[in-house]
């Protein structure tokens, strides 16, 4: 069974630094990682996705990698803002499963300080 | 903007009532997904419809249903509403192809209260 799993559970750092979020995964039999933004209440922004042949992913300030083998995604921020203050969730979509369906972590609570 | 809506945007019912929840599926799009998400946790699935057939379910029971129309619209219900259905709960549509599957869009999602 699939689990993903995202560490740290929260993060609050003061504005301008670089940071990075992990996310574990049980199963690396994955079409696909994906890195979403969430604010309060709201719903799902994807950042960026990740294909299981690729490394990694670029968008802005934001890079993702992906080591499919060892089961590992990373998720880094460059030069934090206060706009960027969210919860980050990491999801897979597992190859065994013919369903499009993503498994999510937790997430990991983002408050970036002015 | 993903051109994913939802509707309501939020709802409170009572325990044991019926609901129904709606999406509007992105122009194009023939797969919608349901997720539930409970406070401070990830979404879980609950079903995918691909072209008005339910195409996997997760572990949800069967008082959670759905439909999904010839527009590509769906719709959410669940029976007997219990207290720990209380969540938001949030829609995907995508194109699914034989080729290549694209992303998930999101929609805002429905906050529903049970009390």
């Amino acid at each position: 069974k699939q689990e993903v799993t995202q560490i740290p559970a929260a993060l609050s750092v003061p504005e301008g630094e670089n940071l990075v979020l992990n996310c574990s995964f049980t199963d690396s039999a994955i079409y696909n990682l994906q890195w979403f933004r969430q604010d309060p209440g709201k719903g799902l922004t994807s950042l960026l996705l990740i294909q299981s042949s690729q490394r990694e992913q670029t968008s802005g300030r934001l890079n993702a990698s992906l080591d499919k083998s060892s089961g590992r995604s990373t998720l880094y921020i460059a030069a934090s803002q206060p706009g960027d203050s969210a919860t980050y969730l990491c999801a897979v979509r597992p190859a065994t499963s013919g369903t499009y369906k993503y498994i999510f972590g937790t997430g990991t609570r983002l408050k970036v300080l002015a | 903007e993903t051109g994913v809506t939802q509707s309501p945007t939020h709802l409170i019912k009572t325990r044991g009532q019926q609901v129904t929840l709606r999406c509007s599926s992105q122009s194009g799009h023939n797969t919608v997904s349901w997720y539930q998400q409970a406070l401070g946790q990830g979404p879980q699935f609950i079903f995918q419809y691909y072209r008005e057939e339910e195409n996997g379910r997760g572990n949800f029971p069967p008082r959670f249903s759905g439909l999904q129309f010839p527009n590509y619209s769906s719709e959410l219900n669940v029976n007997a509403l219990e207290l720990d259905d209380s969540a938001l709960y949030l829609c995907a549509s995508s194109l699914v192809r034989e080729e290549s599957t694209d992303t998930q869009y999101f929609g805002p999602g429905t906050r529903l209260t049970v009390l």
